[in-house]
């Protein structure tokens, strides 16, 4: 049982170049979210998903696209990334979506820098 | 919305003194809080959660947090720290109608010092 596995954990982009996060998790979790770390700025949402299909933007949508074939997987992808997005990206997920007192089980981050 | 606020971006601290994290939140409905806590170079983990019921809140490490609905706060504290101790903590709220989507404060840096 890995839990949530997040690749790459380093990555060096330029300005424009697109590229995808890769999440996974072998929990059989409906809910997996991303979130962005910066410095002073805690963590922000960027988008959820709630099941397989089913996806929703959180509080930093922008410059991001996510999609949700298999329950397993929630990839997020950059378009065309800019220093904005330089940042520590987390993967996290939960088991049902409609409880509350379900933790958040978190990847070990993406550490990502656009040049 | 919800909205988190962690009163000290930095706690400094010495060994097996007491220590106190300060979180506060605002919301026009029920809330669910959590602490979670950042060791360096790792994600984050559960450390305690305040769903309903007592409002002190044991949790893992020997940390505790009291829940105080007048004052809208949820402090998180330990009686004695330990150089281990050191990390980032969250304080985190989930409303329902939202998929309890967490809301993040700005984080606390914990440093204890021998």
């Amino acid at each position: 049982n890995a839990g949530v596995t997040q690749t790459p954990k380093f990555q060096v982009l330029k300005t424009g170049q697109s590229m995808t996060l890769q999440c996974a998790q072998d929990m059989n979790h409906e809910y997996m979210s991303w979130y962005r770390q910066d410095p002073g700025m805690g963590l922000r949402l960027i988008h959820y998903s709630v099941g397989a299909g089913i996806t929703d933007q959180g509080e930093v949508p922008n410059g991001y696209n996510v999609s949700r074939s298999t329950t397993e997987d929630f990839p997020l992808r950059l378009l065309s990334a800019a220093p904005s997005q330089t940042s520590v990206y987390f993967c996290a997920s939960r088991r049902r979506v409609r409880v509350p007192n379900e933790k958040l089980f978190f990847g070990s981050g993406t550490q990502l820098s656009v040049l | 919305a919800q909205s988190v606020t962690q009163l000290d971006s930095q706690v400094p601290v010495f060994e097996e003194a007491p220590v106190e994290l300060r979180c506060n939140y605002s919301s026009s409905v029920s809330v669910y809080l959590f602490w979670y806590v950042q060791y360096p170079n790792q994600g984050l983990q559960l450390l305690l959660k305040y769903l309903s019921g007592s409002t002190l809140v044991k949790g893992i490490n020997g940390f505790e947090a009291e829940f105080n609905k007048s004052q809208t706060s949820f402090h998180l504290r330990k009686p004695s720290v330990h150089i281990s101790d050191t990390a980032e903590y969250f304080c985190a709220v989930s409303v329902g109608g939202s998929n309890y989507k967490l809301t993040f404060g700005k984080g606390t840096l914990l440093t204890v010092n021998p």
